[in-house]
Protein backbone atom coordinates (compact mmCIF):
# COMPACT_ATOMS: atom_id res chain seq x y z
CA UNK A 1 0.00 0.00 0.00
CA UNK A 2 0.71 3.99 -0.19
CA UNK A 3 3.35 5.11 2.57
CA UNK A 4 3.64 8.72 2.70
CA UNK A 5 6.93 9.99 4.86
CA UNK A 6 7.05 13.88 6.08
CA UNK A 7 9.54 15.99 7.43
CA UNK A 8 10.61 17.65 9.44
CA UNK A 9 8.69 16.49 12.52
CA UNK A 10 8.66 19.87 14.19
CA UNK A 11 10.09 23.07 12.34
CA UNK A 12 10.62 26.71 14.06
CA UNK A 13 10.94 29.72 12.46
CA UNK A 14 10.94 33.36 12.71
CA UNK A 15 7.79 35.68 11.68
CA UNK A 16 7.97 36.90 8.64
CA UNK A 17 10.41 34.05 7.15
CA UNK A 18 9.66 31.50 5.11
CA UNK A 19 8.60 27.56 5.82
CA UNK A 20 8.99 24.15 3.60
CA UNK A 21 7.63 20.72 4.60
CA UNK A 22 8.39 18.51 2.46
CA UNK A 23 6.88 14.88 1.79
CA UNK A 24 7.51 11.72 -0.52
CA UNK A 25 5.25 8.99 -1.50
CA UNK A 26 5.62 5.81 -2.55
CA UNK A 27 2.78 4.33 -4.93
CA UNK A 28 3.17 6.29 -8.27
CA UNK A 29 -0.24 5.44 -8.75
CA UNK A 30 -1.13 8.09 -6.50
CA UNK A 31 -2.98 11.33 -7.99
CA UNK A 32 -4.31 13.58 -5.31
CA UNK A 33 -2.06 15.50 -2.34
CA UNK A 34 -3.86 17.41 0.13
CA UNK A 35 -2.12 19.33 2.59
CA UNK A 36 -4.17 20.01 6.21
CA UNK A 37 -3.85 22.39 8.94
CA UNK A 38 -4.88 20.82 12.77
CA UNK A 39 -5.02 23.71 15.17
CA UNK A 40 -5.23 22.96 18.62
CA UNK A 41 -8.33 20.93 19.81
CA UNK A 42 -9.63 21.22 16.38
CA UNK A 43 -9.98 18.85 13.65
CA UNK A 44 -7.65 18.64 10.21
CA UNK A 45 -8.44 21.67 7.74
CA UNK A 46 -7.61 21.44 4.05
CA UNK A 47 -5.49 24.45 3.41
CA UNK A 48 -4.20 23.28 0.02
CA UNK A 49 -4.72 20.29 -2.40
CA UNK A 50 -2.63 19.65 -5.96
CA UNK A 51 -3.34 16.99 -8.65
CA UNK A 52 -0.74 15.08 -10.70
CA UNK A 53 -1.81 16.63 -13.39
CA UNK A 54 0.17 19.56 -11.64
CA UNK A 55 3.30 20.89 -11.11
CA UNK A 56 2.56 23.63 -8.74
CA UNK A 57 -0.24 25.85 -6.97
CA UNK A 58 -0.33 28.67 -4.98
CA UNK A 59 -3.29 30.42 -3.23
CA UNK A 60 -1.81 33.91 -1.10
CA UNK A 61 1.40 32.90 0.97
CA UNK A 62 0.82 29.32 0.38
CA UNK A 63 2.15 27.34 -2.36
CA UNK A 64 2.64 23.20 -3.30
CA UNK A 65 4.86 22.17 -5.54
CA UNK A 66 5.26 18.22 -7.35
CA UNK A 67 7.48 16.21 -8.26
CA UNK A 68 5.58 13.28 -10.18
CA UNK A 69 9.08 11.93 -11.37
CA UNK A 70 10.63 11.67 -7.57
CA UNK A 71 7.58 10.99 -5.88
CA UNK A 72 7.64 14.22 -3.64
CA UNK A 73 6.07 17.49 -2.69
CA UNK A 74 6.39 20.07 -0.87
CA UNK A 75 4.39 22.92 1.03
CA UNK A 76 5.62 26.18 0.96
CA UNK A 77 4.36 29.13 3.59
CA UNK A 78 5.63 32.58 2.77
CA UNK A 79 5.89 35.60 5.34
CA UNK A 80 5.22 33.18 8.19
CA UNK A 81 2.66 34.44 10.79
CA UNK A 82 1.88 33.68 14.45
CA UNK A 83 -1.51 31.88 13.41
CA UNK A 84 0.63 29.53 11.10
CA UNK A 85 1.43 28.16 14.07
CA UNK A 86 -0.40 24.53 14.10
CA UNK A 87 0.92 20.79 12.81
CA UNK A 88 1.01 20.60 9.29
CA UNK A 89 -0.26 16.80 7.46
CA UNK A 90 0.41 15.68 3.68
CA UNK A 91 -1.68 13.25 2.28
CA UNK A 92 -1.78 10.89 -0.97
CA UNK A 93 -4.72 9.24 -2.58
CA UNK A 94 -5.59 7.23 -5.46
CA UNK A 95 -8.38 8.60 -7.38
CA UNK A 96 -9.36 5.15 -8.80
CA UNK A 97 -12.64 3.32 -8.67
CA UNK A 98 -14.07 3.75 -5.50
CA UNK A 99 -10.67 3.92 -3.75
CA UNK A 100 -10.78 7.61 -1.96
CA UNK A 101 -8.57 6.70 1.58
CA UNK A 102 -6.09 9.63 2.25
CA UNK A 103 -2.69 8.17 3.49
CA UNK A 104 -1.20 10.73 6.43
CA UNK A 105 2.01 11.61 6.52
CA UNK A 106 2.75 11.84 10.38
CA UNK A 107 2.99 15.42 10.60
CA UNK A 108 5.12 18.68 10.91
CA UNK A 109 4.40 20.78 14.53
CA UNK A 110 5.50 24.46 12.62
CA UNK A 111 6.02 26.81 15.32
CA UNK A 112 6.25 30.68 14.39
CA UNK A 113 8.30 32.58 16.62
CA UNK A 114 7.03 36.69 16.93
CA UNK B 1 -23.75 25.38 6.19
CA UNK B 2 -23.02 23.28 9.05
CA UNK B 3 -19.58 21.05 9.62
CA UNK B 4 -19.12 17.44 10.22
CA UNK B 5 -19.90 16.95 14.06
CA UNK B 6 -18.90 14.25 16.63
CA UNK B 7 -20.00 12.91 19.87
CA UNK B 8 -18.50 13.18 22.19
CA UNK B 9 -15.27 14.89 22.09
CA UNK B 10 -13.46 13.07 24.97
CA UNK B 11 -13.77 9.72 26.45
CA UNK B 12 -12.22 7.84 29.57
CA UNK B 13 -12.61 4.46 30.16
CA UNK B 14 -11.45 1.41 31.36
CA UNK B 15 -10.35 -1.78 29.46
CA UNK B 16 -12.74 -4.10 28.59
CA UNK B 17 -15.79 -1.25 28.28
CA UNK B 18 -17.79 -0.58 25.58
CA UNK B 19 -17.34 2.79 23.68
CA UNK B 20 -19.82 4.36 21.12
CA UNK B 21 -18.66 7.49 18.83
CA UNK B 22 -21.05 9.29 17.18
CA UNK B 23 -20.33 11.19 13.46
CA UNK B 24 -22.72 14.15 12.15
CA UNK B 25 -21.77 14.32 7.92
CA UNK B 26 -22.28 17.80 6.25
CA UNK B 27 -25.96 17.14 5.22
CA UNK B 28 -25.74 15.92 1.30
CA UNK B 29 -22.64 14.11 1.57
CA UNK B 30 -23.05 10.75 0.70
CA UNK B 31 -18.90 9.87 1.36
CA UNK B 32 -17.91 9.23 5.37
CA UNK B 33 -14.58 8.22 6.12
CA UNK B 34 -13.54 7.21 9.82
CA UNK B 35 -9.36 8.24 10.38
CA UNK B 36 -7.32 7.62 13.70
CA UNK B 37 -4.43 9.20 15.26
CA UNK B 38 -2.39 7.03 17.89
CA UNK B 39 0.07 8.30 20.38
CA UNK B 40 1.05 11.60 18.08
CA UNK B 41 1.71 9.49 15.11
CA UNK B 42 -0.05 9.61 11.51
CA UNK B 43 -3.33 9.54 10.68
CA UNK B 44 -4.36 6.06 9.47
CA UNK B 45 -7.63 5.20 7.61
CA UNK B 46 -10.44 2.57 9.04
CA UNK B 47 -13.25 2.52 6.60
CA UNK B 48 -15.00 4.31 4.21
CA UNK B 49 -19.01 4.74 3.59
CA UNK B 50 -20.96 5.46 0.50
CA UNK B 51 -24.29 6.32 1.34
CA UNK B 52 -24.96 3.21 3.29
CA UNK B 53 -22.72 0.82 2.31
CA UNK B 54 -19.57 -0.31 3.72
CA UNK B 55 -17.31 0.59 0.62
CA UNK B 56 -13.75 -0.42 1.94
CA UNK B 57 -13.11 -1.48 5.09
CA UNK B 58 -9.36 -2.05 4.41
CA UNK B 59 -8.55 0.23 7.71
CA UNK B 60 -10.27 -1.46 10.54
CA UNK B 61 -7.88 -3.25 12.77
CA UNK B 62 -9.81 -5.64 14.45
CA UNK B 63 -12.87 -7.24 14.67
CA UNK B 64 -13.48 -5.58 17.62
CA UNK B 65 -14.86 -2.39 15.97
CA UNK B 66 -18.20 -1.80 14.57
CA UNK B 67 -18.98 0.95 12.06
CA UNK B 68 -22.39 1.45 10.81
CA UNK B 69 -24.34 3.74 9.07
CA UNK B 70 -28.14 3.35 9.15
CA UNK B 71 -29.95 5.11 6.68
CA UNK B 72 -26.82 7.18 5.22
CA UNK B 73 -26.76 9.79 7.06
CA UNK B 74 -24.96 9.53 10.45
CA UNK B 75 -22.63 7.06 11.58
CA UNK B 76 -21.72 5.53 14.84
CA UNK B 77 -17.81 3.48 15.68
CA UNK B 78 -18.34 1.13 18.45
CA UNK B 79 -15.09 -0.47 20.43
CA UNK B 80 -15.79 -3.52 22.31
CA UNK B 81 -14.07 -4.17 24.56
CA UNK B 82 -11.64 -1.44 24.36
CA UNK B 83 -8.05 -2.06 24.74
CA UNK B 84 -5.36 0.44 26.08
CA UNK B 85 -4.19 0.51 22.22
CA UNK B 86 -7.43 2.12 21.16
CA UNK B 87 -6.52 5.23 23.14
CA UNK B 88 -6.14 7.71 20.31
CA UNK B 89 -8.14 10.56 18.56
CA UNK B 90 -10.73 9.76 15.97
CA UNK B 91 -11.99 11.49 13.77
CA UNK B 92 -14.56 11.55 10.68
CA UNK B 93 -14.84 13.05 7.31
CA UNK B 94 -17.15 13.12 4.96
CA UNK B 95 -17.15 14.54 1.11
CA UNK B 96 -19.92 15.26 -1.38
CA UNK B 97 -20.47 12.75 -4.40
CA UNK B 98 -19.66 8.68 -4.53
CA UNK B 99 -18.85 8.69 -8.38
CA UNK B 100 -16.41 12.14 -9.05
CA UNK B 101 -12.90 12.21 -8.80
CA UNK B 102 -10.71 12.57 -5.80
CA UNK B 103 -12.82 15.61 -3.75
CA UNK B 104 -11.76 17.10 -0.79
CA UNK B 105 -12.37 15.62 2.88
CA UNK B 106 -14.06 17.63 5.47
CA UNK B 107 -12.57 16.19 8.95
CA UNK B 108 -14.95 16.54 12.05
CA UNK B 109 -13.00 17.80 15.41
CA UNK B 110 -12.21 14.08 16.38
CA UNK B 111 -13.26 12.32 19.79
CA UNK B 112 -10.70 12.00 21.93
CA UNK B 113 -10.55 8.04 23.42
CA UNK B 114 -8.10 7.48 26.59
CA UNK B 115 -8.72 3.42 27.60
CA UNK B 116 -7.24 3.12 31.06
Amino acid sequence: GENVEQHPSTLSVQEGDSAVIKCTYSDSASNYFPWYKQELGKGPQLIIDIRSNVGEKKDQRIAVTLNKTAKHFSLHITETQPEDSAVYFCAASISSGSARQLTFGSGTQLTVLP
Amino acid sequence: EAGVTQFPSHSVIEKGQTVTLRCDPISGHDNLYWYRRVMGKEIKFLLHFVKESKQDESGMPNNRFLAERTGGTYSTLKVQPAELEDSGVYFCASSPGSTRIQETQYFGPGTRLLVL
